[in-house]
């Protein structure tokens, strides 16, 4: 059972252009998001987070978007530069009795073209 | 600190024998998680423990699969007996809950059954 969702497995996109990659959820119960990038041979490294008391998180040219009322959020990489290429996760964390668990989607594969 | 560290980086083994992979998680952190990455379900939580007490399991896929955190700085996950379906890549993640920090991947384990 999936929580979390990332419906593209995979996204090309022009280098300088924006690439916005999608993440759905099933379970109100999160409350904050994350967004980690992984390279190949590498582990998953974080990138941004958002908190469910916002609706907007911006850092560089990294800004991931939530709607709760749509249980949606996205990640918008602008502009796009080749070094973004790499697997792309959103994550969260369920919180049970103080413990919390992240669980995450299954990953989209942004190529950026050059 | 150097990261989570895993070993071995790769690991080749015939069908039916025993793999043990290793972790050392950050230092100070209290949460120490041992993913699965696969193509059809991505980043899959097999255990993760808090102060060295293993949590939720539920994600263990078999009786096989086994792990421990003997002390805060050591953990194992067992594969007895092994088979091919278990090639994958295996990570090993830590992070300090009790607020909203993320988790950090070591470099993974890439098992091959064969």
């Amino acid at each position: 059972d999936q929580q979390v969702k990332q419906n593209s497995p995979s996204l090309s996109v022009q280098e300088g252009r924006i690439s916005i990659l999608n993440c759905d959820y099933t379970n109100s119960m999160f409350d904050y998001f994350l967004w980690y990038k992984k390279y190949p041979a590498e582990g998953p490294t974080f990138l941004i987070s958002i908190s469910s008391i916002k609706d907007k998180n911006e850092d560089g040219r990294f800004t991931v978007f939530l709607n709760k009322s749509a249980k949606h959020l996205s990640l918008h990489i602008v502009p796009s530069q080749p070094g973004d290429s790499a697997v792309y996760f959103c994550a969260a964390p369920l919180s049970n009795f103080g413990n919390e668990k992240l669980t995450f989607g299954t990953g989209t594969r942004l190529t950026i073209i050059p | 600190d150097a990261g989570v560290i895993q070993s071995p980086r790769h690991e080749v083994t015939e069908m039916g024998q025993e793999v043990t992979l290793r972790c050392k998680p950050i230092s100070g952190h209290n949460s120490l998680f041992w993913y699965r990455q696969t193509m059809m379900r991505g980043l899959e939580l097999l255990i993760y423990f808090n102060n060295n007490v293993p949590i939720d399991d539920s994600g263990m896929p078999e009786d096989r699969f086994s792990a421990k955190m003997p002390n805060a700085s050591f953990s194992t996950l067992k594969i007895q007996p092994s088979e091919p379906r278990d090639s994958a890549v295996y990570f090993c993640a830590s992070s300090f809950i009790g607020g909203n920090t993320e988790a950090f991947f070591g470099q993974g384990t890439r098992l091959t059954v064969v």
